[in-house]
């Protein structure tokens, strides 16, 4: 069972529109992130944040912006979506006091998005 | 920068065949190893883990040895099923203290046939 959701599972969109993915975990973890699949299978850290007001960009330069108001909501928004998105967005998140680097990603089930 | 080479696929297996998928890595010092695996329409979920050299990490009959000489973390399992058909990713997360960035390698697709 997920203890980390996403919303929408599909979405559809024309140029243009501005969108938000929602992601949100039960666990309490401290560390949330934002992976891109693309249809080569490749994952691509896109957005990370250690905690409340934290947020970092990742590895893979990307147009959409992130919030964390609350420790269990890591919201992603693309303001004017384009073609070139399409894509699916993979939220993860990990916790654990102390080793942080042990601590395995909980993934959700992800946001396949297409924008036409 | 730290890196995981995984072998590419599709891998296509006869069902009860044995499995190998060959992952070596990158780092400094000494980070923890992952396997993880996508079922489609899914998000990935932890497969197995070695935190320290010459652990050997296993569940659902799939292990790893975590080997610093070799630096590769294989992923071996004696008899596949038409179930174990998915995507496997390997993964490394570098020792450094409370900060956390997972590597990924790119993913082995693999089929299992009846």
């Amino acid at each position: 069972e997920a203890d980390i959701y996403q919303t929408p599972r599909y979405l559809v969109i024309g140029t243009g529109k501005k969108i938000t993915l929602e992601c949100s975990q039960t666990m309490g973890h401290d560390k949330m992130y934002w992976y891109q699949q693309d249809p080569g299978m490749e994952l691509h850290l896109i957005h990370y944040s250690y905690g409340v007001n934290s947020t970092e960009k990742g590895d893979l330069s990307s147009e959409s912006t992130v919030s964390r108001i609350r420790t269990e909501h890591f919201p992603l928004t693309l303001e004017s979506a384009r073609p070139s998105h399409t894509s699916q967005y993979l939220c993860a998140s990990s916790g654990g006091r102390g080793r942080a680097y042990n601590s395995p990603l909980h993934f959700g089930n992800g946001t396949r998005l297409t924008v036409t | 920068g730290d890196s995981v080479t995984q072998m590419e696929g599709p891998v296509t297996l006869s069902e009860e065949a044995f499995l190998t998928i060959n992952c070596t890595y990158t780092a400094t010092g000494y980070p923890s190893l992952f396997w993880y695996v996508q079922y489609p329409g899914e998000g990935l979920q932890l497969l197995l883990k070695a935190t320290k050299a010459d652990d050997k990490g296993s569940n659902k009959g799939f292990e790893a040895t975590y080997r610093k000489e070799t630096t590769s973390f294989h992923l071996e399992k004696g008899s596949v099923q038409v179930s174990d058909s998915a995507v496997y990713f390997c993964a490394l997360s570098p020792y450094s203290g409370g900060y956390q960035k997972v590597t990924f390698g790119i993913g082995t697709k693999l089929q299992v046939i009846p």
